[in-house]
């Protein structure tokens, strides 16, 4: 079944642990994003990459880290966790090499507990 | 900066009441608009689009939008809403000008409906 996928469902981390939020689409989506969505403060864009090769950062980068070896994967890094990171974080795709089409597709979902 | 302004952070409705939910966004050039629904526990789906022409659009379980340019809104509405429309709700603006295709999403409004 098309779509994306995330991994793990859930996680408890202790403070200062490394962790890497896993994503994977086989839409063959050029453009993948990574959001954290807290309450109160809607869905924020932490990095994105619009094609394989090449990230960018969003509106709050710091403390995160991302990779884009190939079309299908975009992991999430976090280098030394920080309880201000927990979380629930989701990645998305989608096709914008046409600009007017420029639906995202959310995977599931990551929820992130740092002690 | 750019930036999307849900009014409602909680609205509470009985069965077959009718609804509306305010949008705002602040850009003065082109932008795609979008409704995305989170249901308990699930990821964001799409609900409805505009990207050009009818700037009434209707989306999925009989819910629709209007864009009005001069007001900088797309307001989601629905007729007679059920239980099952109990869920997050989360307006979402591009900006053309992006072809990375980053969405900046509203604060999101919970609704709740009383059976």
């Amino acid at each position: 079944i098309a779509g994306i996928t995330q991994a793990p469902t859930s996680q408890i981390l202790a403070a200062g642990r490394r962790m890497t939020l896993r994503c994977t689409q086989d839409m063959r989506h050029n453009a993948m994003y990574w959001y954290r969505q807290d309450l109160g403060l809607g869905l924020r864009l932490i990095h994105y990459s619009n094609t394989a090769g090449t990230t960018g950062k969003g509106e709050v980068p710091d403390g995160y880290s991302v990779s884009r070896a190939n079309t299908d994967d975009f992991p999430l890094t976090l280098a030394s966790a920080v309880p201000s990171q927990t979380s629930v974080y989701f990645c998305a795709s989608s096709d914008s090499r046409t600009k007017l089409h420029n639906e995202q597709f959310f995977g599931p979902g990551t929820r992130l507990t740092v002690l | 900066a750019q930036s999307v302004s849900q009014h409602n952070h909680h609205v509470i409705l009985s069965e077959a009441a009718s609804l509306e939910l305010g949008c705002n966004y602040s850009y003065g050039g082109t932008v795609n608009l979008l409704w995305y629904v989170q249901y308990p526990g699930q990821h964001l789906q799409l609900l409805l689009k505009y990207f050009s022409g009818d700037p009434l659009v209707k989306g999925i379980k009989g819910f629709e939008a209007e864009f009005i340019k001069s007001k900088f809104s797309f307001n989601l509405r629905k007729p007679s809403v059920q239980w099952s429309d109990t869920a997050e709700y989360f307006c979402a603006v591009t900006l053309i000008y992006n072809q990375g295709g980053k969405l900046i999403f509203g604060q999101g409004t919970e609704l709740s409906v009383k059976p």
